[in-house]
């Protein structure tokens, strides 16, 4: 099984450019997620998603859309890149249901925007 | 703002010597878990600790959690150097999983 796959795993844009980080999993999950990463902030939940259809809003939306047209693929675009939103981007996936069980991380997308 | 803060944000042992992680949070959870993240890697599932447990072992692992106290523990005991990484804990409530701020650990040999 591949898991949980990210790309790219590096890119770089100019402000106000437009890009989707893809993340697409193989493990049948309902729920998945995108988190940024930052130095000395941890992880900070940007959107997620329990199932095809259904996105909702984490910590930090703001600047980034999401789709769940399928199963598998939870792609996070950026419609007007800014500076602020340079950073390691991860795809996260689980299963739902009793427990909120283990997350399974991607590799990770690192952005950067000039 | 984040759930959970880790203490301390940086650890520095040797070999053979246990490594204690806590982590504060601040809203009331279902569950617990820890995570580890190798140097620009994605994070791994280590432990998961339910809101009705108290304590929980898994091999080198041993996670506690006081609820009254909202916070939590992880002792790795007998520590390797490949256990250098970063700990990070997550707070589970409804749908959302949110991380700490990460404990950075790194084991001398």
């Amino acid at each position: 099984n591949a898991g949980v796959t990210q790309t790219p795993k590096f890119q770089v844009l100019k402000t106000g450019q437009s890009m989707t980080l893809q993340c697409a999993q193989d493990m049948n999950h309902e729920y998945m997620s995108w988190y940024r990463q930052d130095p000395g902030m941890g992880l900070r939940l940007i959107h997620y998603s329990v199932g095809a259809g259904i996105t909702d809003q984490g910590e930090v939306p703001n600047g980034y859309n999401v789709s769940r047209s399928t199963t598998e693929d939870f792609p996070l675009r950026l419609l007007s890149a800014a500076p602020s939103q340079t950073s390691v981007y991860f795809c996260a996936s689980r299963v739902m249901g009793e427990g909120s069980r283990e997350l399974f991380f991607g590799e990770g997308s690192r952005l950067t925007v000039l | 703002s984040q759930q959970g803060e880790e203490d301390p944000q940086a650890l520095s042992i040797q070999e053979g010597e246990n490594a204690t992680m806590n982590c504060s949070y601040k809203t009331s959870i279902n569950n617990l878990q820890w995570y580890r993240q190798n140097s620009g890697r994605g994070l791994v599932h280590l432990i998961l600790i339910r809101s009705n447990e108290r304590e929980k072992h898994s091999g080198r692992l041993r996670v506690t959690l006081d609820t009254s106290k909202k916070s939590s523990s992880l002792l790795i005991t007998a520590s390797r150097a490949a256990d250098t990484a970063s700990y990070f804990c997550a707070t589970v409530n409804t749908d959302k999983l949110i991380f700490g701020t990460g404990t950075r650990l790194q084991v001398f040999p």
